[in-house]
């Protein structure tokens, strides 16, 4: 079946530090990859996308590159704020998926900047 | 634009009781979702709605009945509510010409 391993947390860095949060999948075919974010007590916002391999997704300064040869869509950002501070949720769509596009999520990192 | 409304935001219930969590999307959306969110475990998928009037069970369906009434509603029933159901539960959407969902901002359940 489709799963995704995130790495774990909580990440808790400096503000204007380097992140990286890794994200492996095991899926057959070529599924659509993605990062969500969510911000205490709020649902869950698209950050990036990446729809085949060798594509880079980025948004808001985060930046992650679907690498089939790894099977990885790992997130990073140059230098993080303290407005990053939330969780992050690395996802799946298989293909083909059927009609339902259904996701398969990562357990999530929490990641806390500190100014 | 509203997105997805997600009622009621917060819940307590005694074990034993009912209740039916709210889902409505404007987005004209064909295909819509239940997820719970416990803490490590990330979100599971509860039941989907591929169009109106099919509905599936997720990975987690046990407990639980969903109705999509029409394509804007969708809704989640807990017949007989169980402690181990205190969770987030967070609705979602999905257009046919996208695989991004759409997240309502979540109820928080607890069950005593």
């Amino acid at each position: 079946g489709n799963s995704v391993t995130q790495m774990e947390g909580p990440v808790t860095l400096s503000e204007e530090a380097f992140l990286t949060i890794n994200c492996t999948y095991t899926a057959t075919g070529y599924p659509s990859l993605f990062w969500y974010v969510q911000y205490p007590g709020e649902g869950l916002q698209l950050l990036l996308k990446a729809t085949k391999a060798d594509d880079k997704g980025s948004n808001k300064g985060f930046e992650a590159t679907y690498r089939k040869e790894t099977t990885s869509f790992h997130l990073e950002k140059g230098s993080v704020q303290v407005s990053d501070s939330a969780v992050y949720f690395c996802a799946l769509s298989p293909r083909p998926s059927g009609s339902a596009r259904q996701l398969t999520f990562g357990s999530g990192t929490q990641l806390t900047v500190l100014p | 634009n509203a997105g997805v409304t997600q009622t009621p935001k917060f819940q307590v219930l005694k074990t034993g009781q009912s209740m039916t969590l709210q889902c409505a999307q404007d987005m004209n959306h064909n295909s819509m979702y239940w997820y719970r969110q416990d803490p490590g475990m990330g979100l599971r998928l509860i039941y989907y709605s591929a169009s109106e009037g099919t509905t599936d069970k997720g990975e987690v369906p046990n407990g639980y009945n969903v109705s999509r009434l029409n394509k804007r509603e969708f809704s989640l029933r807990l017949e007989s509510a169980a402690p181990s159901q205190t969770s987030v539960y967070f609705c979602a959407s999905t257009p046919n010409n996208d695989r991004r969902q759409y997240f309502g901002a979540g109820t928080r359940l607890s069950v005593l």
